[in-house]
């Protein structure tokens, strides 16, 4: 159970473009996804908070407008990357809870990422 | 600056070895969670460790959770090849809206 898909696994744009990712939970409703940037061979970096229903909340130094967010239902969550520059390439990944917020007794579920290349 | 701080950031070891990730924070965590995550895909959770002092074994690992909650280790008895990927502390602090923060990271690769 607490399955979470992500889609696309990979995507290649060109500068300029926009690109939607998609994080679903598959098995369970998820109130709250987050969405998470890594560069190679770095750590997670929390991006945003995105609750259904509601405005996302971003971390400081994410650029809201550049990094569209929408929880529309509790099983569906998107990362829109507009205006894409090749600065924007990375592994994007999302996770989910089924609470209100992750704890040792509603862990994180993770998408298998995205991998975003802007030429 | 990094909240979580793992160290080795790399290690390199023989099969059959035994090795030792530690994660360091000068913050007190409520939990503190052990995700491993190969290349192209998203994280798996180990464990959660909850209670100060905890310690907890999953087959060849053993996690413990430091006594004040500001630090864990990961212990790997005779490591195999298919140990190998990046692993992540990740915490839960009190202080913080309920966002898990990851730690740096520790790349572990066993060489056959």
């Amino acid at each position: 159970g607490a399955v979470v898909s992500q889609h696309p696994s990979w995507v290649i744009c060109k500068s300029g473009t926009s690109v939607k990712i998609e994080c679903r939970s598959l098995d369970f409703q998820a109130t709250t996804m987050f969405w998470y940037r890594q560069f190679p061979k770095q750590s997670l970096m929390l991006m945003a908070t995105s609750n259904e229903g509601s405005k996302a909340t971003y971390e400081q130094g994410v650029e809201k407008d550049k990094f569209l967010i929408n929880h529309a239902s509790l099983t569906l969550s998107t990362l829109t990357v507009t205006s894409a520059h090749p600065e924007d390439s990375s592994f994007y990944i999302c996770s989910a809870v089924t609470g209100g917020a992750p704890s040792y007794n509603s862990p994180l579920h993770f998408g298998n990422g995205t991998r975003l290349t802007v030429t | 600056t990094q909240l979580l701080e793992q160290s080795p950031q790399f290690l390199s070891i023989q099969e059959g070895e035994n090795l030792t990730v530690y994660c360091n924070s000068s913050s007190v965590f409520s939990s503190l969670q052990w995700y491993r995550q190969e290349p192209g895909e998203g994280p798996v959770l180990l464990v959660t460790v909850v209670t100060g002092g905890e310690v907890k074994k999953l087959k060849r690992l053993t996690f413990q959770f430091g006594d004040a909650r500001k630090d864990s280790s990961l212990h790997i008895t005779a490591a195999q090849p298919g140990d190998t990927g990046l692993y992540l502390c990740a915490g839960d602090r009190y202080s913080s809206a309920s966002k898990i923060i990851f730690g740096s990271g520790t790349r572990l690769s066993i060489r056959p």
